[in-house]
């Protein structure tokens, strides 16, 4: 089975601070995402990358910056944490460029900005 | 621009009763629709998706969905609803487009009670 892992379950920062939030696959696959859920929005898509070094904005790109230098590795940055930014951030991959592909999880990273 | 409308953010059955979760899409193009399943504490997995061909398909654990483009709708149901599926229910779409990524709905809370 695929596996998605993200390097983190819960993390708790400060205001103001660089937060890394690491994502792996394990299965060659090409496309990666990342995703925010909070409670009565669902999933919102932050950004997602179709190939190495190459990103694409989401619905709501602002405040984070992602980088993806090598094909299993996906990292979501939030270049100074803020407190709406205080969520449950969610990893995906897919295996090819079809967007009719399956996505597979990571168990998510709840973050909280303190 | 697509999006997804999930009605009603959570509904409550009986175990063994009719499950009946709705979702509306909106979508300039044919539409690749999916249905994701998050269980407590983990991440989504994959229930169902239609691409094209055959509107009424099946996915896993007895759940199905009909894709109906007359009414923009691709509802989830389960004849007999059982303890274990209680989670959150996602509908989801995407523009079938090689490079585009899946839009989730808000999401619903499914309840069973014995």
């Amino acid at each position: 089975d695929v596996k998605v892992t993200q390097s983190s379950r819960y993390l708790v920062k400060r205001t103001g601070e660089k937060v890394f939030l690491e994502c792996v696959q394990d299965m060659d696959h090409e496309n990666m995402f990342w995703y925010r859920q909070d409670p009565g929005l669902g999933l919102r898509l932050i950004y997602f990358s179709y190939d190495v070094k190459m990103k694409e904005k989401g619905d709501i790109p602002e405040g984070y910056s992602v980088s993806r230098e090598k094909k299993e590795r996906f990292s979501l940055i939030l270049e100074s944490a803020s407190t709406n930014q205080t969520s449950m951030y969610l990893c995906a991959s897919s295996l090819g460029q079809g967007a009719n592909e399956k996505l597979f999880f990571g168990s998510g990273t709840q973050l909280s900005v303190l | 621009a697509q999006s997804v409308t999930q009605l009603g953010s959570h509904v409550s059955v009986s175990e063994g009763a009719l499950v009946l979760l709705r979702c509306n899409y909106s979508s300039s193009v044919p539409p690749y629709l999916f249905w994701y399943v998050q269980y407590p504490n983990q991440g989504l997995q994959l229930l169902l998706k239609y691409t094209t061909g055959a509107t009424l398909v099946k996915g896993i654990n007895g759940f199905e969905a009909e894709f109906k483009k007359s009414e923009t709708s691709f509802h989830l149901t389960k004849p007999s609803a059982h303890m274990s599926d209680a989670a959150e229910y996602f509908c989801a779409v995407s523009e079938g487009q090689a490079g585009t990524a899946l839009i989730f709905g808000k999401g619903t809370t499914l309840s069973v009670s014995s």
